[in-house]
């Protein structure tokens, strides 16, 4: 089956730093191109990050130099390393697989992991 | 950036109800553009990509179309298991960009 499983969110206090992953289950995520989106309490989606299969990059610019986009193949799990964190940050973090080679859209989604950044 | 726009914001409608959504690009994004649809709780679903293309799965009342500027989401006969928010999506240049969702509510 193919799935997604996000795991590492929780609380952090402004400034602080934390990692979230998304463990992927039925692909390769060295195959795929995978993104990061989040979604603030009661808003809209927000698009993060996305690593391409030959391992290039893209950020938005609101966590440009903040946040770094990663994988690991032999676990097949894809990370979001965030630091410097702001209250602005706090939101449900989803990892989805973006087929867009194939010029689809985000076609598989993990369930979400939830980032809250308070002191 | 690519400023993406949504109307209506909520839509209220009822059960076997035609439903359009629109979403215009503040600049070309040629057919590159998704829809997904999200339930309270849950991860958004694509139904739509290419602007026209609907996704595996998803039921043939759905239907997208336009290209440039200017795209529709259309619900033919609305069902109990429609009433959700939807989003659209360009995927044409980064950074990628999301509407801000339109709401289809119980009339």
């Amino acid at each position: 089956e193919v799935q997604l499983v996000e795991s590492g969110g929780g609380l952090i206090q402004p400034g602080g730093s934390l990692r979230v992953s998304c463990a992927a289950a039925g692909f390769s995520v060295s195959s795929n191109y995978m993104s990061w989106v989040r979604q603030a309490p009661g808003k809209g989606l927000d698009w993060v990050s996305v690593i391409y299969s030959d391992g290039s990059t893209a950020y938005a610019d609101s966590v440009k130099g903040r946040f770094t986009i990663s994988r690991d193949n032999s676990k097949n799990t894809l990370y979001l390393q965030m630091n410097s964190l702001r209250a602005e940050d706090t939101a449900v973090y989803y990892c989805a697989r973006a087929r867009v080679p194939d010029a689809m859209g985000m076609d598989v989604w993990g369930q979400g992991t939830t980032v809250t950044v308070s002191s | 950036d690519i400023q993406m726009t949504q109307s209506p914001s909520t839509l209220s409608a009822s059960v076997g109800d035609r439903v359009t959504i629109t979403c215009r690009a503040s600049q070309s994004v040629v057919s590159w553009l998704a829809w997904y649809q999200q339930k309270p709780g849950k991860a958004p679903k694509v139904l739509v990509y290419k602007a026209s293309s609907l996704e595996s799965g998803v039921p043939s009342r759905f239907s997208g179309s336009g290209s440039g500027t200017e795209f529709t989401l259309t619900i033919s006969s609305l069902q109990p298991d429609d009433f959700a928010t939807y989003y659209c999506q360009q995927y044409n240049s980064y950074p990628w960009t999301f509407g801000q969702g339109t709401k289809v509510e119980i009339k």
